[in-house]
């Protein structure tokens, strides 16, 4: 099945500067990697996604970048504010068939801190 | 409004007691699962239903039976609970199995076992 490790854990930054969280799958057949944001009580919601046709993305402040080849996805976040801080999960899922297809499988979630 | 709901928000149970968490969606989607989030915040998927039908069942205790008497709920029952159960446990939904696009999660269930 799939597995998605993400890094850091932990991110702690100052207001206006960039945070960039890095997440690597290993099953090739996955095809949609969304990015969620999970605030304190509250259910993951969707922040942005990105199709395996697609290398980039970007939406005002979020940007994610994806590389096949290496099995590599990125999310970037730009002049950061206090309001960003919450936990971030990389996701990804496998649409075309296999052990992992269907589920929507998580990392393991970055804790970002945005300072003021 | 258009959302997931699950209720309750807050459970508090003994050990070997049976309880259940209900989930709701008005969104019309067709698929809808439950997620277990532990202390650690990691999110594992747990079952999905595809149209009442049960499409994805993870390695998970008998103990723990999910239920959709239609497409728009989908209910968790666990019998005999252990202290290992403690978690927030997510409803979340989409539009068909291959899609996974758009998944919507409800605001979870914080269960404590004690």
């Amino acid at each position: 099945g799939e597995n998605v490790e993400q890094h850091p854990s932990t991110l702690s930054v100052q207001e206006g500067d960039s945070a960039v969280i890095k997440c690597t799958y290993s099953d090739s057949a996955s095809n949609y990697f969304p990015w969620y944001k999970q605030e304190l009580g509250k259910g993951p919601q969707l922040i942005i996604d990105i199709r395996s046709n697609v290398g980039e993305k970007k939406d005002q402040r979020i940007a994610v970048t994806l590389n096949k080849t290496a099995k590599h996805f990125s999310l970037h976040i730009t002049e950061t504010q206090p309001e960003d801080s919450a936990v971030y999960f990389c996701a990804a899922i496998n649409k075309a068939g296999g052990t992992s297809y269907g589920k929507l499988t998580f990392g393991q979630g970055t804790i970002l801190t945005v300072h003021p | 409004d258009t959302a997931v709901s699950q209720t309750p928000k807050y459970l508090v149970t003994q050990m070997g007691n049976d309880k259940s968490i209900k989930c709701e969606q008005n969104l019309g989607h067709d698929t809808m699962y439950w997620y277990k989030q532990d202390s650690k915040k990691f999110l594992k998927i747990m079952f999905s239903y595809n149209n009442k039908e049960l499409i994805i069942n993870e390695t998970v205790p008998n103990r723990f039976s999910p239920k959709s008497p239609d497409k728009a709920h989908l209910n968790l029952h666990i019998n005999s609970l252990e202290l290992g159960d403690s978690a927030v446990y997510f409803c979340a939904s989409s539009q068909g199995l291959k899609s996974g696009y758009g998944y919507t999660f409800g605001s979870g269930t914080r269960l404590t076992v004690v």
